[in-house]
């Protein structure tokens, strides 16, 4: 049973150029999340998703990124004219459900270098 | 907003040293609370959690307990390895919709 799968591991883009970072999460989880770790830091929230829905995006920034989970297929997280500050890991979850104490499983994330 | 303060790293021991890092959180309501383990370019991995006050979570050696009344959830473990070299995140939970608050993490490095 494969875990939550992330690629690319290291993905370079320069500035101005698009970033996407793809998460193909475990067998029968149907909830996907990002979180980003900046060098030295925790992780912060990004963005929540059920199949075909955004459930909480509150952590995303307003410009530049989007994310989807589409019906089909692995769940994408999109950064459009990437600066040197999205230089980060990107870090995906998935859960089967929610609840009290349920546990989200992680990839070994997508580290983003922008030059 | 619910958050999560760890302790400043990085923790230096020995091995076979008692190591505590501490934890505490301010939320409304009653999360359920998490450590995670990170080990050197992988993801996080789940190490122990607790659903509710005075639940003990407890893994490799690891132990944490849940404590309402001083808002805390400090990881302990008796004698550390060299193995659990790595960086610890404690979390809650913040339901709904469930999404994990993780804390800066705490980088632990163990000596022979």
């Amino acid at each position: 049973n494969a875990g939550v799968m992330q690629n690319p591991r290291h993905l370079v883009r320069r500035r101005g150029q698009e970033a996407r970072l793809r998460c193909s999460p475990m067998k029968g989880h149907s909830h996907v999340y990002w979180y980003r770790q900046l060098p030295e830091e925790g992780l912060k929230f990004m963005v929540y998703l059920q199949k075909e829905n955004i459930i909480d995006e509150s952590g995303m920034p307003k410009e530049r990124f989007s994310a989807e989970f589409p019906k089909e297929g692995p769940s994408i997280l999109r950064i459009q004219q990437v600066v040197r500050g999205d230089s980060a890991a990107y870090f995906c979850a998935s859960s089967r459900t929610t609840g009290t104490g349920i546990e989200a499983f992680f990839g070994q994330g997508t580290r983003l270098t922008v030059v | 907003g619910n958050s999560v303060t760890q302790m400043e790293g990085p923790v230096t021991l020995s091995e076979e040293a008692f190591l505590t890092i501490n934890c505490t959180y301010t939320a409304t309501g009653y999360p359920s609370l998490f450590w995670y383990v990170q080990y050197p370019g992988e993801g996080l991995q789940l190490l122990l959690k607790a659903t509710k006050a005075d639940d003990k979570g407890s893994n490799k050696g690891f132990e944490a307990t849940y404590r309402k009344e001083t808002t805390s959830f400090h990881l302990e473990k008796g004698s550390v390895q060299v193995s659990d070299s790595a960086v610890y995140f404690c979390a809650l939970s913040d339901p709904p919709p469930d999404k994990l608050i993780f804390g800066t993490g705490t980088r632990l490095q163990v000596f022979p």
